[in-house]
Protein backbone atom coordinates (compact mmCIF):
# COMPACT_ATOMS: atom_id res chain seq x y z
CA UNK A 1 0.00 0.00 0.00
CA UNK A 2 1.91 3.10 -1.37
CA UNK A 3 0.94 6.20 1.57
CA UNK A 4 1.53 8.74 -1.26
CA UNK A 5 0.98 8.29 -4.75
CA UNK A 6 1.37 10.56 -7.44
CA UNK A 7 0.43 10.16 -11.15
CA UNK A 8 2.01 10.08 -13.86
CA UNK A 9 5.35 9.17 -12.74
CA UNK A 10 6.43 10.25 -16.17
CA UNK A 11 4.75 13.47 -18.43
CA UNK A 12 6.53 14.64 -21.48
CA UNK A 13 4.36 17.10 -23.15
CA UNK A 14 4.85 20.07 -25.72
CA UNK A 15 4.95 23.89 -24.67
CA UNK A 16 1.23 25.82 -24.47
CA UNK A 17 0.02 22.50 -23.21
CA UNK A 18 -2.10 22.27 -20.45
CA UNK A 19 -1.43 19.19 -17.78
CA UNK A 20 -2.33 17.26 -14.34
CA UNK A 21 -0.53 15.65 -12.03
CA UNK A 22 -2.96 13.87 -9.21
CA UNK A 23 -2.07 13.18 -5.75
CA UNK A 24 -3.46 10.92 -3.18
CA UNK A 25 -2.38 9.59 0.62
CA UNK A 26 -3.86 7.10 2.85
CA UNK A 27 -1.96 8.24 5.77
CA UNK A 28 -4.60 10.39 7.49
CA UNK A 29 -3.15 13.49 7.33
CA UNK A 30 -4.21 17.23 7.04
CA UNK A 31 -1.75 18.74 5.17
CA UNK A 32 -0.53 18.69 1.85
CA UNK A 33 1.99 19.84 -0.12
CA UNK A 34 3.80 20.12 -3.71
CA UNK A 35 7.54 20.46 -4.08
CA UNK A 36 9.62 21.08 -7.16
CA UNK A 37 12.95 20.07 -7.36
CA UNK A 38 14.71 21.36 -10.47
CA UNK A 39 17.76 21.08 -12.31
CA UNK A 40 19.63 22.53 -9.25
CA UNK A 41 18.45 19.77 -7.26
CA UNK A 42 17.11 22.19 -5.16
CA UNK A 43 13.72 20.62 -3.47
CA UNK A 44 11.81 23.66 -3.16
CA UNK A 45 7.94 23.99 -1.58
CA UNK A 46 5.19 25.57 -3.79
CA UNK A 47 2.00 24.76 -2.25
CA UNK A 48 0.76 23.30 0.77
CA UNK A 49 -3.09 22.58 1.85
CA UNK A 50 -4.75 22.30 5.36
CA UNK A 51 -8.37 20.60 5.59
CA UNK A 52 -8.90 21.95 2.17
CA UNK A 53 -7.78 25.21 2.73
CA UNK A 54 -4.23 26.64 0.92
CA UNK A 55 -2.16 28.37 3.78
CA UNK A 56 1.22 29.18 1.77
CA UNK A 57 1.26 29.93 -1.60
CA UNK A 58 5.20 30.67 -2.17
CA UNK A 59 6.07 32.67 -5.36
CA UNK A 60 4.93 30.43 -7.92
CA UNK A 61 3.51 31.41 -11.26
CA UNK A 62 -0.23 31.38 -11.38
CA UNK A 63 -0.30 28.60 -14.07
CA UNK A 64 0.23 26.60 -11.73
CA UNK A 65 -2.90 26.02 -9.43
CA UNK A 66 -3.43 23.18 -6.58
CA UNK A 67 -6.85 21.78 -6.39
CA UNK A 68 -7.89 19.94 -3.69
CA UNK A 69 -11.42 17.76 -3.97
CA UNK A 70 -10.82 15.97 -0.28
CA UNK A 71 -8.40 15.89 2.61
CA UNK A 72 -6.58 12.90 1.25
CA UNK A 73 -6.12 14.35 -3.09
CA UNK A 74 -4.15 17.62 -3.67
CA UNK A 75 -3.84 17.79 -7.67
CA UNK A 76 -1.12 20.32 -9.72
CA UNK A 77 -2.69 21.83 -12.35
CA UNK A 78 0.14 23.76 -14.68
CA UNK A 79 -1.76 26.04 -17.76
CA UNK A 80 0.58 27.08 -20.65
CA UNK A 81 3.46 24.73 -20.04
CA UNK A 82 6.79 26.90 -20.47
CA UNK A 83 10.42 25.14 -21.17
CA UNK A 84 11.36 25.98 -17.36
CA UNK A 85 8.50 24.01 -15.46
CA UNK A 86 10.67 20.75 -16.56
CA UNK A 87 11.65 19.73 -13.51
CA UNK A 88 11.01 16.68 -10.86
CA UNK A 89 7.52 17.14 -9.15
CA UNK A 90 6.84 15.76 -5.32
CA UNK A 91 3.77 15.66 -3.91
CA UNK A 92 3.97 15.06 0.36
CA UNK A 93 1.88 14.73 3.31
CA UNK A 94 1.93 15.25 7.10
CA UNK A 95 0.06 15.59 10.51
CA UNK A 96 -1.19 18.99 11.10
CA UNK A 97 1.47 21.19 12.57
CA UNK A 98 2.94 21.44 14.93
CA UNK A 99 3.59 17.87 14.68
CA UNK A 100 4.30 18.32 10.41
CA UNK A 101 7.37 16.95 10.80
CA UNK A 102 6.86 13.55 9.67
CA UNK A 103 6.20 14.59 6.36
CA UNK A 104 5.95 11.53 3.68
CA UNK A 105 6.83 12.25 0.18
CA UNK A 106 5.76 10.75 -2.88
CA UNK A 107 7.87 8.85 -5.74
CA UNK A 108 7.81 11.93 -8.00
CA UNK A 109 6.66 13.08 -11.33
CA UNK A 110 9.34 14.00 -13.46
CA UNK A 111 7.61 16.60 -16.18
CA UNK A 112 9.39 17.32 -19.14
CA UNK A 113 8.24 20.30 -21.52
CA UNK A 114 9.62 20.36 -25.27
CA UNK B 1 19.09 32.54 -0.92
CA UNK B 2 20.09 29.19 0.05
CA UNK B 3 18.82 29.38 3.59
CA UNK B 4 19.98 25.87 4.26
CA UNK B 5 23.48 24.92 2.92
CA UNK B 6 25.51 21.51 2.09
CA UNK B 7 28.24 22.31 0.86
CA UNK B 8 29.50 18.78 0.05
CA UNK B 9 28.23 17.73 -3.34
CA UNK B 10 29.16 14.25 -3.03
CA UNK B 11 31.09 11.97 -0.30
CA UNK B 12 33.20 8.69 -0.78
CA UNK B 13 33.36 6.63 2.32
CA UNK B 14 34.48 3.20 3.04
CA UNK B 15 31.90 0.35 3.89
CA UNK B 16 32.72 -0.29 8.22
CA UNK B 17 33.70 3.57 8.34
CA UNK B 18 31.88 6.55 9.43
CA UNK B 19 30.20 8.16 7.25
CA UNK B 20 29.78 12.10 8.54
CA UNK B 21 27.42 14.65 6.53
CA UNK B 22 27.31 18.28 7.69
CA UNK B 23 24.70 21.25 7.19
CA UNK B 24 24.93 25.17 7.87
CA UNK B 25 21.60 27.06 8.16
CA UNK B 26 21.30 30.86 8.46
CA UNK B 27 18.03 31.69 9.35
CA UNK B 28 17.51 31.83 12.94
CA UNK B 29 13.99 31.20 13.12
CA UNK B 30 14.42 27.33 11.99
CA UNK B 31 13.68 25.29 15.62
CA UNK B 32 13.51 21.74 13.71
CA UNK B 33 15.77 20.07 11.10
CA UNK B 34 15.92 16.77 9.45
CA UNK B 35 17.61 14.71 7.44
CA UNK B 36 15.97 13.26 4.12
CA UNK B 37 17.72 10.00 2.58
CA UNK B 38 16.78 9.54 -1.52
CA UNK B 39 17.09 7.11 -3.96
CA UNK B 40 17.18 7.41 -7.37
CA UNK B 41 13.34 7.84 -9.10
CA UNK B 42 12.17 7.77 -5.35
CA UNK B 43 10.56 10.33 -3.63
CA UNK B 44 12.46 11.60 -0.08
CA UNK B 45 11.94 9.59 3.01
CA UNK B 46 12.32 10.58 6.72
CA UNK B 47 15.75 9.33 8.50
CA UNK B 48 16.02 11.46 11.63
CA UNK B 49 15.41 14.76 13.16
CA UNK B 50 16.13 17.03 15.75
CA UNK B 51 14.51 19.75 17.70
CA UNK B 52 16.54 23.03 18.66
CA UNK B 53 15.79 22.48 22.22
CA UNK B 54 19.00 19.04 22.07
CA UNK B 55 22.26 19.05 20.92
CA UNK B 56 22.36 15.52 19.82
CA UNK B 57 19.39 12.58 18.52
CA UNK B 58 20.70 8.86 18.01
CA UNK B 59 18.68 6.40 16.11
CA UNK B 60 20.56 3.01 15.53
CA UNK B 61 23.52 3.74 13.33
CA UNK B 62 22.23 7.39 12.68
CA UNK B 63 23.01 10.28 15.17
CA UNK B 64 22.27 14.17 14.53
CA UNK B 65 24.20 16.45 16.43
CA UNK B 66 23.09 20.25 16.52
CA UNK B 67 25.21 23.22 17.30
CA UNK B 68 23.01 26.49 17.34
CA UNK B 69 25.81 28.71 18.03
CA UNK B 70 27.56 27.82 15.00
CA UNK B 71 24.10 26.98 12.88
CA UNK B 72 25.28 23.68 12.02
CA UNK B 73 24.24 20.33 12.05
CA UNK B 74 25.56 17.19 10.88
CA UNK B 75 24.77 13.42 10.69
CA UNK B 76 26.87 10.48 11.11
CA UNK B 77 26.30 7.20 9.99
CA UNK B 78 28.25 4.59 11.47
CA UNK B 79 29.40 1.82 10.16
CA UNK B 80 28.39 2.55 6.90
CA UNK B 81 26.45 0.40 4.69
CA UNK B 82 26.72 -0.04 0.76
CA UNK B 83 22.68 0.12 1.49
CA UNK B 84 23.30 4.03 2.73
CA UNK B 85 24.72 5.07 -0.82
CA UNK B 86 21.92 7.46 -1.70
CA UNK B 87 21.58 11.52 -1.23
CA UNK B 88 21.28 12.99 2.03
CA UNK B 89 18.75 16.40 2.04
CA UNK B 90 19.47 18.46 5.40
CA UNK B 91 16.15 20.47 6.18
CA UNK B 92 14.41 22.98 8.57
CA UNK B 93 11.69 24.53 9.38
CA UNK B 94 10.06 27.28 11.57
CA UNK B 95 6.65 27.98 13.11
CA UNK B 96 6.04 24.38 14.05
CA UNK B 97 6.65 23.15 10.27
CA UNK B 98 3.45 24.91 9.18
CA UNK B 99 5.56 26.97 6.64
CA UNK B 100 6.72 23.40 4.85
CA UNK B 101 10.75 22.29 5.05
CA UNK B 102 13.63 24.42 3.58
CA UNK B 103 15.78 22.06 2.23
CA UNK B 104 19.59 21.52 1.35
CA UNK B 105 20.81 20.89 -2.01
CA UNK B 106 22.03 17.49 -1.04
CA UNK B 107 25.19 15.18 -0.44
CA UNK B 108 25.48 11.97 -2.57
CA UNK B 109 27.03 9.25 -0.09
CA UNK B 110 28.78 6.62 -2.04
CA UNK B 111 29.61 3.53 -0.10
CA UNK B 112 32.65 1.87 -1.54
CA UNK B 113 33.48 -1.85 -0.93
Amino acid sequence: DTAVSQTPKYLVTQMGNDKSIKCEQNLGHDTMYWYKQDSKKFLKIMFSYNNKELIINETVPNRFSPKSPDKAHLNLHINSLELGDSAVYFCASSPRAPHSYGYTFGSGTRLTVV
Amino acid sequence: DQQVKQNSPSLSVQEGRISILNCDYTNSMFDYFLWYKKYPAEGPTFLISISSIKDKNEDGRFTVFLNKSAKHLSLHIVPSQPGDSAVYFCAASATGGADGLTFGKGTHLIIQP
